[in-house]
């Protein structure tokens, strides 16, 4: 069971517009969320992270929203560049038990120049 | 002057054979992990180690068995390799869990 989904395997940008990265998860006790940044052959790195009390937070081109009606996350890039292009992970931290991090499937963006 | 080393970076061994994994961090972060990635793509935690304790220990098959000798090293064996256990492994580490985690650059194990 997937509590964590990004339903969008692959997303194509031009270089200057917009890139829209989306998350939904299914589990309400989620209290933290981070996105991740991957390229080839190296591991992930955090990019930016919102708590569940806020609904939005921003650092330079990023921006992450949180829906929590909808459980629903997206990162918005603004204005996307060719050095963007990478798999993005969405991560949800889980309240119950230890905390720890339930990663979703990830999204590869590529922007075109 | 990397903040997570993992070693090898790539492992290419018969079923059945042993193997371990090398990870350590000098970041000074009390915690550890190791993830899976399979071939879907879905990165999975294994294990996390806080101060060299065991925190978590997700439904892993006994034949995997970490071990860390100080907190900046979480090591993690093997046994039996099955062609199952073909992935790319994930040694990450944190100071708490709202900062992310720092991962390595990943392990990808090959099992013929």
């Amino acid at each position: 069971d997937q509590q964590v989904k990004q339903n969008s395997p692959s997303l194509s940008v031009q270089e200057g517009r917009i890139s829209i990265l989306n998350c939904d998860y299914t589990n309400s006790m989620f209290d933290y969320f981070l996105w991740y940044k991957k390229y080839p052959a190296e591991g992930p790195t955090f990019l930016i992270s919102i708590s569940s009390i806020k609904d939005k937070n921003e650092d330079g081109r990023f921006t992450v929203f949180l829906n929590k009606s909808a459980k629903h996350l997206s990162l918005h890039i603004v204005p996307s560049q060719p050095g963007d292009s990478a798999v993005y992970f969405c991560a949800a931290r889980t309240t119950s038990g230890t905390y720890k991090y339930i990663f979703g499937t990830g999204t590869r963006l590529k922007v075109l120049a | 002057d990397t903040a997570v080393s993992q070693t090898p970076k790539y492992l290419v061994t018969q079923m059945g054979n042993d193997k371990s994994i090398k990870c350590e961090q000098n970041l000074g972060h009390d915690t550890m992990y190791w993830y899976k990635q399979d071939s879907k793509k879905f990165l999975k935690i294994m294990f996390s180690y806080n101060n060299k304790e065991l925190i978590i220990n997700e439904t892993v098959p006994n034949r995997f068995s970490p071990k860390s000798p100080d907190k900046a090293h979480l090591n993690l064996h093997i046994n039996s390799l099955e062609l199952g256990d073909s992935a790319v492994y994930f040694c990450a580490s944190s100071q708490g869990t709202y900062y992310g985690y720092t991962f390595g650059s990943g392990t990808r194990l090959t099992v013929v």
